[in-house]
């Protein structure tokens, strides 16, 4: 079965940065692309970006571009997002999700998510 | 980007009963050539992460309950679950996928009358 696991929770002094992984299983890696969505307390998830596996193109979220980065290796089935100079207001559950296919679409699986804590 | 208004924030239904939920887009999210709508439809329980319910503004995933199913064309949209059972107390949330930038309604909470 397809599984999405994220690793654990993290928490940031301001103005560092941020590596949370997404280790895929139970499909085809470089045959779908990875969608990293956050959502802070209360308020609706926010897109930041996405890969496709296959060939490592990006697009990024405007509001995050230049503090973003998506990676993947696909010796490990592994997707990367990392995010520099955090701030309290980057306090959040960070998703990865599926795309249905290598392009940019609808995601069909989530990981559990990952809570990241920026806090002096 | 585009914007999405769900309308209402929030709605109490009766056991049984119908649940309407409205996605209003900024701008057309039908893609003309190949003639589909780029709106999902989410659900999400607390603690947990969204789950796709629609896609294509009206295709149901697979082991998704009946009772759920989407409507609409180019920017407006509705989510309609037939007869509310307990476990779909959640919150709901369109997105589009039109654009590269994915953009997601602000929520409506579903509970129980």
């Amino acid at each position: 079965q397809v599984q999405l696991v994220q690793s654990g929770v993290e928490v940031k002094k301001p103005g560092a940065s941020v590596k949370v992984s997404c280790k895929a299983s139970g499909y085809t890696f470089t045959s779908y692309g990875v969608h990293w969505v956050r959502q802070a307390p209360g308020q609706r998830p926010e897109w930041m970006g996405w890969i496709n596996i296959g060939d490592g193109n990006t697009q990024y979220s405007q509001r995050f571009q230049g503090r973003v980065t998506i990676t993947r290796d696909t010796s490990a089935s592994t997707a990367y997002m990392a995010l520099s100079s955090l701030t309290s207001e980057d306090t959040a559950v960070y998703y990865c999700a599926r795309d249905v296919s290598h392009y940019n679409w609808h995601a069909d699986y989530w990981g559990q998510g990952t809570l990241v804590i920026v806090s002096s | 980007d585009i914007v999405l208004t769900q309308s209402p924030d929030s709605l109490a239904v009766s056991l049984g009963e119908r649940a309407t939920i409205n996605c209003k887009s900024s701008q057309s999210v039908l893609h003309s050539s190949k003639n589909k709508n780029y709106l999902a439809w989410y659900q999400q329980k607390p603690g947990q992460p969204p789950k796709l319910l629609i896609s294509w503004a009206s295709t149901r995933e697979s082991g998704v309950p009946d009772r759920f199913s989407g409507s609409g064309s180019g920017t407006y949209f509705t989510l309609t679950i037939s007869s509310l059972q307990a476990e779909d107390v959640a919150v709901y949330y369109c997105q589009q996928y039109y654009s590269t930038s994915w953009t997601f309604g602000q929520g409506t909470k579903v509970e129980i009358k």
